[in-house]
């Protein structure tokens, strides 16, 4: 059973970096054949796809905030992270890790999300 | 303003059956894209319930279908219980801003 968690602080200054890291249990994010996606859901709003990383390093990002996110990962510790850059309280969200197990670039797959992360953005 | 566009709201009485439509265009939907759909309860991470426009993960009860056509999509849920009471999201891929969307969201209350 494919588990995700993610972790980082929960309060970020305005135009500051935000930075989150999801850790992988149950599964290889090196072998499995898999996206490993950041989504996040504003407090009563929608979920909004911030981008992904693929097992072979490839990213995509969402273009509204391709200018400011980098998605990376360390495969030595089975986890993934995401670094979003010069922040507002607009970033204020719960921030999910996910896995995106398509095999087809005509479909998703998102199977397996963490518990998500409340990240405030304030002075 | 989503890409794809969801009502706010539905409702039903326990038993009946309910549909959430989902309507894209030409560059997500229209262009093949499967659609996908997800539940969840307040405080609670999404959970998928229909991939590739109509299938069930292993779990999903078979009151929970999906169907589409040109570029709208809906799920219908029959039967309905207290507990489907969440918010349903749907979701695609568009090319014409290359990125996974969702639609806005859909509230459905059990009276």
């Amino acid at each position: 059973q494919v588990q995700l968690q993610e972790s980082g602080p929960g309060l970020v200054k305005p135009s500051q970096t935000l930075s989150l890291t999801c850790t992988v249990s149950g599964g290889s994010i090196r072998s499995d054949k898999s996206y490993w996606s950041w989504i996040r859901q504003p407090a009563g709003k929608g979920l909004e796809w911030i981008g992904r990383i693929y097992t072979s390093g490839n990213t995509d990002y969402n273009p509204s905030l391709r200018n400011r996110v980098t998605i990376s990962m360390d495969t030595s510790k089975n986890q993934f992270s995401l670094r979003l850059t010069s922040v507002t309280a607009a970033d204020t969200a719960v921030y999910y890790c996910a896995r995106d197990s398509t095999s087809s670039s005509w479909s998703n797959h998102f199977d397996y999300w963490g518990q998500g992360t409340l990240v405030t953005v304030s002075s | 303003q989503s890409v794809l566009t969801q009502p706010p709201s539905v409702s039903g009485a326990p038993g009946q059956r309910v549909t959430i439509s989902c309507t894209g265009s030409s560059p997500n939907i229209g262009a093949g894209y499967d659609v996908q759909w997800f539940q969840q309860h307040p405080g609670r991470a999404p959970k998928l319930l229909i991939y590739g426009d109509n299938y069930r993960p292993s779990g999903v009860p078979d009151r929970f279908s999906g169907s589409k056509s040109g570029t709208s999509a809906s799920l219908a849920i029959t039967g309905l219980q207290a507990e489907d009471e969440a918010d349903y999201y749907c979701q695609s891929y568009d090319n014409s801003v290359s990125a996974v969307v969702f639609g806005g969201g859909t509230k459905l209350t059990v009276l």
